[in-house]
């Protein structure tokens, strides 16, 4: 079964300035995608950014980048000029590219919160 | 707008009764899910439909029901058989397959055991 882990419960970063957060998985799989979720304080899930596994260029968005290291199993994301609309509670998710599959459901991570330090 | 809705956004449950969550979307997905949010424990999920008519279990089925007799709807029955219903719960929708696989989340419902 695919697993993820996110080993940083809490982390802070100071305004302006860049954080990373990791996250692994485990899988036997070798197509699948990959995603980092957001959930500020009023509890709605945003997607941040996804990554696909067959593409080995990292994904970014705007302030927002990965490090998608496919033989490792890890999925870190790299957030740049931090602002404190970034404060939140960050999911690291996985699911599986097989269609029609049983395992198309997304899987999550436990979550890390992250604040932002003016 | 397309979206996913979720109703009530808050819940009250008296021990013994059984209450229902209701989960519309108007995005033409295939797919829905159900997950609880606890503190610390990141999302579980509890159950998933990947087409009308069908759906499985996911980590945390006991004391819940689902019905996904239309593809818009995807509603979850929180029984008195769950022992601590209290939580989070978050519904969402995605494609089956193909590039465009990411879940879309509605704003949650807060049940709350009195």
């Amino acid at each position: 079964a695919q697993t993820v882990t996110q080993s940083q419960p809490e982390m802070s970063v100071q305004e302006a300035e860049t954080v990373t957060l990791s996250c692994t998985y485990d899988t036997s799989e070798s197509d699948y995608y990959l995603f980092w979720y957001k959930q500020p304080p009023s509890r709605q899930m945003i997607l941040v950014i996804r990554q696909e596994a067959y593409k080995q260029q990292n994904a970014t968005e705007n302030r927002f980048s990965v490090n998608f290291q496919k033989a490792a199993k890890s999925f870190s994301l790299k957030i740049s000029d931090s602002q404190l609309g970034d404060a939140a509670m960050y999911f690291c998710a996985y699911r599986s590219a097989i269609p029609s599959g049983a395992t198309n459901k997304l899987i999550f991570g436990t979550g890390t919160l992250l604040a932002v330090q003016p | 707008d397309g979206g996913i809705t979720q109703s009530p956004k808050y819940l009250f449950r008296k021990e013994g009764q059984n209450v229902t969550l209701s989960c519309e979307q108007n995005l033409n997905h295939d797919a829905m899910y159900w997950y609880r949010q606890d503190p610390g424990q990141g999302l579980r999920l509890i159950y998933y439909s990947q087409i009308v008519n069908d759906f499985q279990k996911g980590d945390i089925a006991e004391g819940y029901s689902v019905s996904r007799e239309k593809k818009e709807s995807f509603p979850l029955t929180v029984t008195s058989a769950q022992k601590n219903p209290t939580a989070f719960y978050l519904c969402a929708s995605s494609n089956r397959q193909g590039v465009n696989t990411e879940a879309f989340f509605g704003q949650g419902t807060r049940l709350t055991v009195v």
